[in-house]
C-alpha cells in the first residue's frame, strides 16, 4: 500500500468548509505539503508545514499536524467552485528531497 | 515566485518515434529535477531524479534507456521518451527543487498520446 493515504473523494457545498485528511508513515518527515491539481494541469503548491509545527493558517487554508498520529489535514474555509480540484498531500521522504504523494482527494464543490 | 515552464503541453506521436519534453526553471536554479508520470485518476509516480551535471537516478522498474533524462544546466532538464509505444501514453510532470529553499515547483505537465 501507499505510505501516504488520503480519502479519494469529498463533496462539499459552496460556502461550507472542506476538510481533507491525510495520514503518513515516515516519522522523520521534515516537511509536509498540500498541492492542488486542476484538470490537465500541473501541481500548484498550496501550503506546507514544517514538522515542528502543529498548525499553520494562510488565508482560507488551515493545516493541522498531529505528529503523534501522523495525521495531516487541510481545511478550506468558505469553499468556492474554483476550489474543485484534486488535492494531494505529500511528505518529503528522504534527504534527496523525494516527495511521497498520496493518491489525491477529488474535491467537488456544489452550488 | 518560482516558475517552471514545461513544453510541450500536449503531444501526439506515432508509435516508434521519440518525444522530448523540456522543463525550464525561469527565475531560479534547479539543482534537482524530478520527473513524474501520472495515470488517470492516480497519484504521481516518481520516475527519476536528476541533479545538474550528473546521471539521473531511476526508480525501480523505470527503464533508463527508454526514458532518457538530461540535466545539463541549472535551468534545463529534458525527458526523452524513446521508441514510444501506446502504453507510454500518460501525463508527464517535472518538478524542480530550488537550491535556496525547501520548495518544489511543478511544471504544467505534458499529455503524451502515442498512436
Amino acid at each position: 500500500g501507499e505510505d501516504v493515504e488520503q480519502s479519494l473523494f469529498l463533496s462539499v457545498r459552496e460556502g461550507d468548509s472542506s476538510v481533507i485528511n491525510c495520514t503518513y508513515t515516515d516519522s522523520s518527515s521534515t516537511y509536509l505539503y498540500w498541492y492542488k491539481q486542476e484538470p490537465g494541469a500541473g501541481l500548484q503548491l498550496l501550503t506546507y508545514i514544517f514538522s515542528n509545527m502543529d498548525m499553520k493558517q494562510d488565508q482560507r487554508l488551515t493545516v493541522l499536524l498531529n505528529k503523534k498520529d501522523k495525521h495531516l489535514s487541510l481545511r478550506i474555509a468558505d469553499t468556492q467552485t474554483g476550489d474543485s480540484a484534486i488535492y494531494f498531500c505529500a511528505e518529503k521522504a528522504d534527504s534527496w528531497g523525494k516527495l511521497q504523494f498520496g493518491a489525491g482527494t477529488q474535491v467537488v464543490v456544489t452550488p | 515566485g518560482a516558475v517552471v515552464s514545461q513544453h510541450p503541453s500536449r503531444v501526439i506521436c506515432k508509435s516508434g518515434t521519440s518525444v522530448k519534453i523540456e522543463c525550464r526553471s525561469l527565475d531560479f536554479q534547479a539543482t534537482t529535477m524530478f520527473w513524474y508520470r501520472q495515470f488517470p485518476k492516480k497519484s504521481l509516480m516518481l520516475m527519476a531524479t536528476s541533479n545538474e551535471g550528473s546521471k539521473a537516478t531511476y526508480e525501480q522498474g523505470v527503464e533508463k534507456d527508454k526514458f532518457l533524462i538530461n540535466h545539463a544546466s541549472l535551468t534545463l532538464s529534458t525527458l526523452t521518451v524513446t521508441s514510444a509505444h501506446p502504453e507510454d501514453s500518460s501525463f508527464y510532470i517535472c518538478s524542480a527543487r530550488n537550491r535556496s529553499n525547501y520548495g518544489y515547483t511543478f511544471g504544467s505537465g505534458t499529455r503524451l498520446t502515442v498512436v
